[in-house]
């Protein structure tokens, strides 16, 4: 079965510090991959997608990128974080074929920016 | 464009009575329609989905979900609240063959009183 896995679970970061995400699928091959971030108070908002390696879309304008190293290792960092940037941080994956309609999440990591 | 309203970014009910969430959406193409379960600190689990068929359809958990295009909504309901459904809900829509790229609305606070 597949699996994702994300870490650290929190983080507690200054601002202006550097910042690395990891997620990682397992059980699956050639996934498109998510970062979504929800604010608080707020809903979820997706930040970049991935349909392969080295491939990034970005949906929003920020201080963060993503970057997609190995078929299924996706990370999102910065290299000076904002208060702004605090939040909860979901990794996802999805299939590629016509009957995969949905997302899979990660547990997630709760930034906080100090 | 796609968009997703949740109304009521609160719900209360008590324990044994019907739960009724909200959710309305806006989509240009047809759309795939999602409910999502967040409990705190935690990722986000399916608890149904809806792409091309039968319109009421049935999740995990005893919850169930009508997809009315009419009223363009996809309210998710249960017969009888249990207090381990007490959580964070969020309808979501996607476009065909958009996977994981989900829109979501801003989710409704599940609390059921004993």
């Amino acid at each position: 079965s597949q699996t994702i896995h994300q870490w650290p679970a929190t983080l507690v970061q200054p601002v202006g510090s550097p910042l690395s995400l990891e997620c990682t699928v397992e059980g699956t091959s050639n996934p498109n991959l998510y970062w979504y971030r929800q604010a608080a108070g707020r809903g979820l908002q997706l930040l970049f997608y991935s349909v392969g390696i080295g491939q990034i879309s970005s949906e929003v304008p920020q201080n963060l990128s993503a970057s997609r190293p190995q078929d299924r290792q996706f990370i999102l960092s910065s290299k000076k974080l904002l208060l702004s940037d605090s939040g909860f941080y979901l990794c996802a994956w999805s299939g590629r074929g016509p009957r995969d309609t949905e997302a899979f999440f990660g547990q997630g990591t709760r930034l906080t920016v100090v | 464009a796609q968009s997703v309203t949740q109304l009521g970014s609160h719900v209360s009910v008590s324990e044994g009575a019907l739960v009724l969430l909200r959710c309305n959406y806006s989509s240009s193409v047809p759309p795939y329609l999602f409910w999502y379960v967040q409990y705190p600190n935690q990722g986000l689990q399916l608890l149904l989905k809806y792409t091309t068929g039968a319109t009421l359809v049935k999740g995990i958990n005893g919850f169930e979900a009508e997809f009315k295009k009419s009223e363009t909504s996809f309210h998710l309901t249960k017969p009888s609240a249990h207090m381990s459904d007490a959580a964070e809900y969020f309808c979501a829509v996607s476009g065909n063959n958009q996977g994981g790229k989900l829109i979501f609305g801003q989710g409704t606070e599940l609390s059921v009183k004993p």
